[in-house]
């Protein structure tokens, strides 16, 4: 079946405008998570998504950044007013929540911001 | 919260020999400890994982082993192959804290011809 889709794959935007990512998770997955991974550093979590449930955002690194998920499927990673420290890769991942554990991670979007 | 150290940051071993990646958490109440492999420009992947009621697991010849006195986990890899080249990550999941996971910082492990 599908994957955990993302887009756009590549994103470059000028400092101070704002951003919408996307991801797909897999169908039926009721947990969805977003994690930020700079150059050459490990997987700093953003926000985390479980049903109905309110969402975990004590990984977002600012008032700049916020989430939505919409009908429990697709969600949106918005960052407002970029700034280059915000130039990463963008992951979202998905899991079939409850207790398992296995998270399975989209491609990526690449941001850049100039 | 969860905080885990990863070391080493970067390990080349030739290839046939074994690797071993050491990881640490910092609370006691993680149950779940999962290893993520992330070729180059991919996304990560799982490649095994470990709960809380088991001290160690193999697949192949991957194994992990845990020590839940100490907190800390353990990557092992034997008959290192050239496309076990990669960046693997350890991770741990709070017991009650839903599915978050808190990564290590990575390892990138060279397996040398």
């Amino acid at each position: 079946g599908a994957g955990v889709s993302q887009s756009p794959s590549n994103k470059v935007t000028e400092k101070g405008k704002d951003v919408e990512l996307r991801c797909d998770p897999i169908s039926g997955h009721t947990a969805l998570y977003w994690y930020r991974q700079s150059l050459g550093q490990g997987l700093e979590f953003l926000i985390y998504f479980q049903g109905n449930s309110a969402p975990d955002k004590s990984g977002l690194p600012s008032d700049r950044f916020s989430a939505e998920r919409t009908g429990g499927s697709v969600s949106t990673l918005t960052i407002q007013r970029t700034q280059q420290e915000d130039s990463a890769v963008y992951l979202c991942a998905s899991s079939l929540g409850g207790t398992t554990g296995e998270q399975y991670f989209g491609p990526g979007t690449r941001l850049t911001v100039t | 919260g969860e905080n885990v150290e990863q070391h080493p940051s970067t390990l080349s071993v030739q290839e046939g020999d074994s690797a071993v990646i050491k990881c640490t958490y910092s609370d006691s109440a993680s149950n779940y400890f999962p290893w993520y492999k992330q070729e180059l420009g991919k996304r990560p992947q799982l490649i095994i994982d470990i709960r809380s009621n088991v001290g160690e697991k193999k697949d192949q010849r991957i194994a992990v082993t845990l020590n839940k006195t100490a907190k800390h986990f353990s990557l092992h890899i034997t008959e290192t192959q050239p496309e076990d080249s990669a960046v693997y990550f350890c991770a741990a999941k709070l017991t009650g804290g839903g599915n978050k996971l808190t990564f290590g910082t990575g390892t990138q492990l060279k397996v040398e011809l």
